[in-house]
């Protein structure tokens, strides 16, 4: 167990409906990442912020979003959902903020979206 | 742009065979990198990582990585390998270029290990 929560874990809606994916990091942990994984883009890198502020983005679309409240867990929110947004989203967490960080991340279970 | 490339899509190996997953990285300057495994439905495990020192890595479950700073590698590796290293493994480097320090994943290598 990494520690890091994701939910919910299983995830099935409509094209053009909006959900939401929640994560909770490690306890201690300041700084969440987003991810997504698909079988033709692999990992990708989405989003990550460092006690509530936005601190790096990645190929993340217009259509989703994302924010760290103040007891540090994160939400991602994607909107208007298309076919192809069908993906593994994981979310991890990590200390410290920095490309000196040499810590590892931790991931979450991640949540399943199968877009219909 | 830092990168990671894993050359093999799939590595078949016999169940007591050593076992290699390759990697080569991409950075500027001193690479921070790392392996990670993903068994089926779930969320992805860290194995060990380089930062800096010893180029012989130990980490997780049996497994050993070799960084290697002429040949820009990171190859993973086990001396004898078993059915439930079957698995999706993932090489990364951390992204110094930011300040997220997010890391920056190759595309993965299927290990399948046969009994």
């Amino acid at each position: 167990d990494s520690g890091v929560t994701q939910t919910p874990k299983h995830l099935i809606t409509a094209t053009g409906q909006r959900v939401t994916l929640r994560c909770s990091p490690r306890s201690g942990d300041l700084s969440v990442y987003w991810y997504q994984q698909s079988l033709d883009q692999g990992l990708q890198f989405l989003i990550q912020y460092y006690n509530g502020e936005e601190r790096a983005k990645g190929n993340i679309l217009e259509r989703f979003s994302a924010q760290q409240f103040p007891d540090l867990h994160s939400e991602l929110n994607l909107s208007s959902l298309e076919l192809g947004d069908s993906a593994l989203y994981f979310c991890a967490s990590s200390v410290q903020l920095g490309g000196g960080n040499t810590g590892e991340l931790f991931f979450g279970e991640g949540s399943r979206l199968t877009v219909l | 742009a830092q990168s990671v490339a894993q050359p093999e899509d799939q590595v078949n190996v016999a169940e007591g065979n050593p076992l290699t997953v390759k990697c080569t990285y991409s950075v500027s300057g001193n690479p921070y990198l790392f392996w990670y495994v993903q068994y089926p439905n779930r969320g992805l495990q860290f194995l060990l990582k380089y930062i800096t020192g010893d180029n012989l890595v130990k980490g997780s479950y049996g497994f050993e990585a070799e960084f290697n700073k002429s040949q820009t590698s990171f190859h993973l590796k086990k001396p004898s390998a078993l059915v439930s290293d079957s698995a999706l493994y993932f090489c990364a480097v951390r992204d110094k270029g930011n300040q997220g320090g997010k890391l920056i994943f190759g595309q993965g290598t299927e290990l399948s290990v046969k009994p």
